[in-house]
């Protein structure tokens, strides 16, 4: 079974302040997906990361997957109150054709 | 882009009722779709890969006669929840993988939340 630790589960910061989530993982994936989700509704994909080592930057949004691809990271640069939501990191395994979701993060950004 | 729609948003009903919820993938055709369940502020459980044409592979600890799955054409998928009770209620979504989203990753429908009185 494929297991992905995702880290802080909660958090709770100012608007303007910076952020980093994390998603842990003993297992390789193919690629690894970010997600992110409003209450009351389905998660929404934010970005696919296939190499291991790449970056990707969606606006103040930062993704990185690791060398070894067990594990990437979440960067928010200047929160704002709209990013409030729950993030969740997806491992894909596509030989498994299934995709395995972290724990999520609840992350609140106050004004 | 790929769009999967899910339907209904929301739902009550009363105990011992059966609920079918379903997915439809709009403007591709999904050969897999995945049903999850979700409690609030946690992550999503996967409980069904559904397949079409062929019988839903269950995760462990699932009843497949309590969460019955057909997926009988490329863009419908249909979970029924049987016999619902109050422990049953839930959010429950669907993805789909196929088409454009097959590498890229899998569209979300909007979720059902399910309420058991």
């Amino acid at each position: 079974t494929q297991l992905l630790e995702q880290s802080p589960q909660f958090l709770s910061i100012q608007e303007g302040e910076n952020l980093t989530v994390y998603c842990n993982s003993s297992s390789v994936f193919s690629s690894l997906q970010w997600y992110r989700q409003e209450p009351g509704e389905g998660p929404v994909l934010l970005v696919t990361v296939v190499t291991g080592g790449e970056v990707k930057k969606l606006k103040r949004l930062t993704f990185q997957f690791g060398d070894a691809r067990k594990d990437s990271s979440l960067h928010i640069t200047a929160a704002q109150t709209g990013d409030t939501g729950l993030y969740l990191c997806a491992g894909v395994n596509t030989n498994a054709g299934k995709s395995t979701f972290g724990d999520g993060t609840t992350l609140t950004v106050k004004p | 882009g790929a769009v999967v729609s899910q339907h209904p948003s929301r739902v009550i009903c009363k105990s011992g009722t059966s609920v079918k919820i379903e997915c439809r993938s709009l403007d591709f055709q999904a050969t897999t779709m995945f049903w999850y369940r979700q409690f609030p502020k946690q992550s999503l459980m996967l409980m069904a890969t559904s397949n079409e044409g062929s019988k839903a592979t269950y995760e462990q600890g699932v009843e497949k006669d309590k969460f019955l799955i057909n997926h009988a054409s490329l863009t419908l998928s249909t979970l029924t929840v049987t016999s619902a009770h109050p422990e049953d209620s839930s959010f429950y979504i669907c993805s789909a993988r196929g088409g454009t989203a097959r590498r890229n990753g899998y569209t979300f429908g909007s979720g059902t939340r399910l309420t058991v009185v």
